[in-house]
């Protein structure tokens, strides 16, 4: 049972260029969610899927589009990579959204932008 | 004033210590409270989950919630090597989700 997964690990870019952060999920949850974290700012959602078909921005979405596949995956892409994107991205899953239920996350995908 | 408030440390403690961290809040509307647990280059891992105020025990972990005073704790007893992370409070209600920044623990041998 793998819970969330991410992909890639570690990623370097350079400023302009694009890509897409991947995240599945097998714990067969309705709601996912992106955050990026950066030292002394903690935790920020950037984007989240309540369920699959439906898309909503969160505290920094600009810079970031979102896909949700289908239930299980949600991705995460940057059009034109800028140096303050560069941060620790974490996918999140939980049964239903902003709601009592607990959000579980993947091990993270570590950016850097030059 | 943010929503969640943690002191960011680091804290620092001998090997068997107790350990207490703290968050504090401003919105009424939370009801239910978790601690998760981040080790260095991982994600975020699910320590104790409770609804509303009073206390829960698992293991070495106690989860106390006082929402009178819109403060929660998290203690650690017998405090290992091993608990070193970070350590972030958060909590729900009223379709709202927020995160404390996280403290830093070292527990030193």
């Amino acid at each position: 049972n793998a819970g969330v997964t991410q992909t890639p690990k570690f990623q370097v870019l350079k400023t302009g260029q694009s890509m897409t952060l991947q995240c599945a999920q097998d714990m067969n949850h309705n709601s996912m969610y992106w955050y990026r974290q950066d030292p002394g700012m903690g935790l920020r959602l950037i984007y989240y899927s309540a369920s699959e078909g439906t898309t909503d921005k969160g505290e920094v979405p600009n810079g970031y589009n979102v896909s949700r596949l289908n239930k299980r995956e949600f991705s995460l892409r940057l059009e034109s990579a800028a140096p303050s994107q560069t941060s620790v991205y974490f996918c999140a899953s939980s049964e239903n959204p902003m709601s009592n239920q607990p959000q579980h996350f993947g091990d993270g995908t570590r950016l850097s932008i030059l | 004033q943010k929503e969640v408030e943690q002191d960011p440390g680091p804290l620092s403690v001998p090997e068997g210590a107790i350990v207490s961290l703290n968050c504090t809040y401003s919105n009424s509307a939370f009801q239910y409270f978790m601690w998760y647990r981040q080790y260095s280059r991982k994600g975020p891992e699910l320590l104790m989950y409770t609804y509303s105020s009073g206390n829960k025990e698992d293991g070495r972990f106690t989860a106390q919630v006082d929402k009178s005073s819109k403060y929660i704790s998290l203690f650690i007893r017998d405090s290992q090597p091993s608990d070193s992370a970070t350590y972030l409070c958060a909590m729900t209600g009223g379709n709202q989700f927020y995160f404390g920044t996280g403290t830093s623990l070292t527990v030193i041998p």
